[in-house]
């Protein structure tokens, strides 16, 4: 069976520090796909990161990074110098073909709160 | 450029009383999902579908039904409201299984 596990519930930072985010995920197929969404206190979910089960490159975009260790089964999601606007809901989620089709299944997020 | 539209934003209902939720997208994508989210949790997936005439059972899905007869339409249908059913749902939808989903803006249900 498939699952997604965030550990962390909730995170305080003040402005600046560094955070990181865990994601946990189990699933037995060789081909799958996680994401990155985050839901600002408005409520939309945005889109913030895809990756598939074959390319464990790290990835960095501006202040966010992404570390994805198969060995682990973890996708962790780095903030660097965290700013108020990151405050948010985050959500790890994960996409794998049970029986052909693909369930879209996600974590119960982590809610980062970040100190002015 | 309307994406995924959700219709209504908010609802009371009845205990008892039955609704159906709209959702439509407009980017010719196979897969759509719905998902509630109880307050301060995660996403549950109720229901999917992986094209038109195509649907099967999430993560929660009793006390709900879907239909997909159209590549845009995917309703979601509540039979016989109980209050453990007040959430926000989000109607979303993917090209592939394996690609970014495109979520609506939330149907929020009070049940009482």
């Amino acid at each position: 069976a498939q699952k997604v596990t965030q550990a962390q519930t909730e995170i305080s930072v003040v402005e600046k520090e560094d955070v990181t985010l865990d994601c946990v995920y189990e699933t037995r197929d060789t081909t799958y796909y996680l994401f990155w969404y985050k839901q600002p206190p408005s409520g939309e979910l945005v889109f913030l990161i895809r990756r598939n089960s074959f390319d464990e490159q790290n990835e960095i975009s501006g202040r966010y990074s992404w570390n994805f260790q198969k060995s682990t089964s973890s996708f962790n999601f780095t903030i660097t110098a965290s700013q108020v606007v990151d405050s948010a809901v985050y959500f790890c989620a994960l996409s794998g073909p049970p029986s052909g089709t693909y369930k879209y299944i996600f974590g119960t997020g982590t809610r980062l709160k970040v100190l002015a | 450029n309307a994406g995924v539209t959700q219709t209504p934003k908010f609802r009371i209902l009845k205990i008892g009383q039955s609704m159906t939720l709209q959702c439509t997208q407009d980017m010719n994508h196979n897969y759509m999902y719905w998902y509630r989210q109880d307050p301060g949790m995660g996403l549950k997936l109720i229901y999917y579908s992986v094209g038109a005439g195509i649907t099967d059972k999430g993560e929660v899905p009793n006390g709900y039904n879907v239909s997909r007869s159209t590549t845009e339409d995917f309703p979601l249908r509540l039979e016989l409201a109980a209050p453990s059913q007040t959430s926000v749902y989000f109607c979303a939808s993917s090209f592939t299984g394996g690609t970014e989903a495109f979520f609506g803006q939330g149907t929020r249900l009070t049940v009482v």
